[in-house]
């Protein structure tokens, strides 16, 4: 069973647009959530995080938004650079649940000049 | 600071064999855990460990062993290698909720 899923495996923006990646979550324990960015041939490298106590945390280019009662997140990347064509994941992690970091599928962003 | 070492970055193994991949920090971090990285699948955790001599199975455990006898080390073994098994495989540390990660090991299993 998925408990982190990101539906969209690609999403291709024009440089200067909003890029907007969207990320699902089932276990309602989850008060932690973070966003990876990964290069090929390289590790997953922390972008940002919310903690569940939070709606919003905003980080120069880049805001997290998490609707709980939805069990929804969403990454904002504003104004879009082609420097950020990577591979976006989702992950979500319970304290009282032994604190496992739980990732969802990714998605392939394109930034297109 | 080298962060999160993982060794070997590309291995290739016959159905049956065994080996170990190693990982290393150097951040005096408790918590470790191995992910493994497939098409379509994103990252799944499959052993972690919240400080020595205590380990834990994540969600894909079957045909993995670990073992955390130093806070630095934290290798993960195959017994018996299986095609089913050819994945890239990343190593992490984590400090709160933060989690560091290694370059990756790449296996085939043939």
């Amino acid at each position: 069973d998925q408990q982190v899923k990101q539906n969209s495996p690609s999403l291709s923006v024009q440089e200067g647009r909003i890029s907007i990646l969207n990320c699902d979550y089932t276990n309602s324990m989850f008060d932690y959530f973070l966003w990876y960015k990964k290069y090929p041939a390289e590790g997953p490298t922390f972008l940002i995080s919310i903690s569940s106590i939070k709606d919003k945390n905003e980080d120069g280019r880049f805001t997290v938004f998490l609707n709980k009662s939805a069990k929804h997140l969403s990454l904002h990347i504003v104004p879009s650079q082609p420097g950020d064509s990577a591979v976006y994941f989702c992950a979500a992690s319970a304290y009282n649940q032994g604190g496992k970091l739980i990732f969802g599928q990714g998605t392939e962003l394109s930034v297109k000049p | 600071n080298a962060g999160v070492t993982q060794t070997p970055k590309f291995q290739v193994l016959k159905t049956g064999q065994s080996m170990t991949l190693q990982c290393a920090q150097d951040m005096n971090h408790e918590y470790m855990s191995w992910y493994r990285q497939d098409p379509g699948m994103g990252l799944r955790l499959i052993h972690y460990s919240v400080g020595a001599g205590i380990t834990d199975q994540g969600e894909v455990p079957n045909g993995y062993n670990v073992s955390r006898s130093t806070t630095e080390d934290f290798p993960l073994r195959l017994l018996s290698a299986a095609p089913s098994q050819t994945s890239v495989y990343f190593c992490a540390s984590r400090r709160d909720t933060e989690a560091f990660f290694g370059q990756g090991t790449r296996l085939t299993v043939v």
